[in-house]
């Protein structure tokens, strides 16, 4: 049974460009979130799609954008990059509905701005 | 802007001697909260999830604890060994599916 899965491992973008982030959630997990890690600081929510609709949002500009597949699988799209958008960037699945909010993370995209 | 705050932030231990950290959260509209070990270039894996007042979790040597009302949780690492060298998150959740991360307590366990 694979885990959650990302893609690519690592990417370097210039300044100005666009990114897109790819996740596969763990089997039989309906619900993708999407974290940034910045350096020295814990995983902030960026958004979580359910049922192929962005359910939840955290504090992150409209330049982070999102999408689901039938097939669970999503990707993050960030526009207009900045060098403060370098972070590691890890996805999380889950069941939606369960009240406990188990979710299992991939092991993350870093990305890099120059 | 939610406060979850964990501490120590770092911590050296030898090998043998136990070792606790602290997670502090709202008190108000809980609904879950999480902990993970992360080690380094891999996923962060769960290691407990806690959903009531007085909760206590256990697995191995590694136990945790909940207080709700006090708005804090604590991890606590029996007879630390190297292999628990990692950064351990505890994640808050405080609403519909919203959740709050704390900045981390990296361990190091020397031999």
């Amino acid at each position: 049974d694979a885990g959650v899965t990302q893609s690519p491992t690592h990417l370097i973008k210039t300044r100005g460009q666009q990114v897109t982030l790819r996740c596969s959630p763990k089997s039989g997990h309906d619900t993708v979130s999407w974290y940034q890690q910045a350096l020295g600081q814990g995983p902030q929510f960026i958004f979580q799609y359910y049922e192929e609709e962005e359910r939840q949002r955290g504090n992150f500009p409209d330049r982070f954008s999102g999408h689901q597949f039938p097939n669970y699988s999503s990707e993050l799209n960030v526009n207009a990059l900045l060098l403060g958008d370098s972070a590691l960037y890890l996805c999380a699945s889950s069941l939606w509905g369960t009240g406990s909010y188990e979710q299992y993370f991939g092991p993350g995209t870093r990305l890099t701005v120059t | 802007i939610l406060n979850v705050e964990q501490s120590p932030q770092s911590l050296h231990v030898q090998e043998g001697d136990s070792t606790n950290f602290t997670c502090s959260f709202p008190s108000s509209n809980f609904y879950a909260l999480h902990w993970y070990r992360w080690e380094t270039a891999k996923s962060p894996e769960a290691l407990f999830v806690m959903t009531l007042n007085g909760d206590e979790k256990k697995k191995g040597r590694i136990s945790a604890t909940l207080n709700t009302k006090e708005g804090y949780s604590y991890l606590y690492i029996k007879g630390s060994q190297p292999e628990d060298s990692a950064t351990y998150l505890c994640a808050f959740f405080g609403g519909y599916q919203k959740v709050t991360f704390g900045i981390g307590t990296k361990l190091q366990v020397i031999p």
